[in-house]
């Protein structure tokens, strides 16, 4: 199975720029989404292949990458995006996910 | 509006067996290929099943293959998901999605407890 690696934890401040890895064991072209996941509720989509902006999702969120190594970059960061993220791939089976980031204002 | 929700989930002990189910609202949902993904306490999200839109392909993870069962039922827009053998580390959140390469919609998940 492809495995995604992500940073466990980040701290940011309000306003800052906040950019959020994703690395593949393999290749995934640029079949990798981004989802959001505040404490008690269900995952939201926030970026599908790398780097497009799902319907509703702030412009502050972007998505950039292809093949192995994929970031989901806010900016500038609110507090209510305290929350986790995690990456998601398609290309290979089955779907994986990252084990997350949780990211935490300072 | 897209809605999915879950039901039947609760506690059993291992060994036992369940069938979740996931009603979808706001779309066309014989069109749509579906999902059922999993999360356990405090842990990371697993794809567990996936169902084409008009039941000719089922695709399972290793970890549920030979155990669960991916099914619908397009004239109830439901989507369902029957546990057998079930372990303790099957307890999870259960979520359905509605998605093909990615997740744009999810319920509010049915939790699964399994212990004795």
């Amino acid at each position: 199975d492809t495995v995604l690696t992500q940073s466990p934890a980040l701290a940011v401040s309000p306003g800052e720029r906040v950019s959020i890895s994703c690395r593949a064991s393999e290749g995934v072209n640029s079949y990798m989404h981004w989802y959001q996941q505040k404490p008690g509720q269900q995952p939201k989509l926030l970026i599908y292949k790398a780097s497009n902006l799902a319907s509703g999702v702030p412009a502050r969120f972007s998505g950039s990458g292809s093949g192995t190594d994929f970031t989901l970059t806010i900016d500038p960061v609110e507090a209510d995006d305290t929350a986790t993220y995690f990456c998601q791939q398609s290309w290979n089976d089955p779907y994986t996910f990252g084990a997350g980031t949780k990211l935490e204002l300072k | 509006e897209v809605q999915l929700v879950e039901s039947g989930g609760g506690l059993v002990q291992p060994g036992s067996s369940l069938k979740l189910s996931c009603v979808a609202s706001g779309f066309t949902f014989s069109s749509y290929n579906m999902h059922w993904i999993r999360q356990a306490p405090k842990k990371g999200l697993e794809w567990i099943a996936l169902i084409y839109y008009d039941s000719s392909n089922k695709y399972y993870a290793d970890s549920v293959k030979g155990r669960f069962t991916i099914s619908r039922d397009n004239s109830k827009n439901t989507l369902y998901l029957e546990m057998n053998s079930l372990r303790s580390e099957d307890t999870a959140m259960y979520y359905c999605a509605k998605g093909e390469d990615w997740f744009a919609y999810w319920g509010q998940g049915t939790l699964v407890t399994v212990s004795s």
